[in-house]
């Protein structure tokens, strides 16, 4: 069965980065658009963008252009979002979620980002 | 970027009722919709694509329409499995963006 498996939760100090990882199984990894998705407490769903694991290609909205960077690793099955200049305004839950291409068909349990000092 | 707008952004309904969930593109979206479903510390799951199609495993009750900028998601004889947030999503351009959801609650 499809399964997306996201890293742990992150504490991170403002102006750092942080790097979260989505490993996928069950089917072929390379052959699927991957999305990334931010929920922040109590608000809605924002895109982020996605990678093509089979050849890198990516997509951004360009409000997380120099925020976010999207890569995947073929041998692992796993994709990967960098977040750089770390604010409060990126505490968020992130989702990693594959487009079937109509919608968002799995999704990974989420990776609860706190920026704090 | 389109503009999702949702409503209502709350609902209170009984079990058995039906209930209807709205949303407006801010252009024509060419039924490029989805609907989703969010429980509290889950993610989100699929319910409708293409605002009409059922997605794999989605009980019938759950049905989708609309065309061009107005769509809607209904739900018949609502259960207490219903009880979550909802929200649609284009994906007709980028962006891909999402209406700021409906919470579901039991009167």
């Amino acid at each position: 069965q499809v399964q997306l498996q996201q890293s742990g939760a992150e504490l991170v100090k403002p102006g750092s980065s942080v790097k979260i990882s989505c490993k996928a199984s069950g089917y072929t990894f390379t052959s699927y658009d991957m999305h990334w998705i931010k929920q922040q407490p109590g608000n809605g769903l924002e895109w982020i963008g996605w990678i093509y694991p089979g050849n890198g290609n990516t997509k951004y909205n360009q409000k997380f252009n120099g925020k976010a960077t999207l890569t995947a690793d073929k041998s692992s099955s796993t994709a990967y979002m960098q977040l750089s200049s770390l604010t409060s305004e990126d505490s968020a839950v992130y989702f990693c979620a594959r487009e079937d291409p109509q919608g968002f068909d799995y999704w990974g349990q989420g990776v609860m980002v706190t920026v704090s000092s | 970027d389109i503009q999702m707008t949702q409503s209502p952004a709350s609902l209170s309904a009984s079990l058995g009722e039906t209930v209807t969930i709205e949303c407006r593109a801010s252009e024509d979206i060419y039924s490029n919709l989805a609907w989703y479903q969010q429980k509290p510390g889950n993610s989100p799951q699929l319910l409708i694509y293409d605002a009409n199609s059922l997605a794999d495993g989605v009980p019938s009750r759950f049905s989708g329409s609309g065309s061009g900028t107005q769509y809607s998601l209904k739900i018949n004889s609502l259960q207490s499995e219903d009880v979550a947030s909802y929200f649609c999503q284009q994906y007709n351009n980028y962006p891909y963006t999402f209406g700021a959801g409906t919470k579901l609650e039991l009167k």
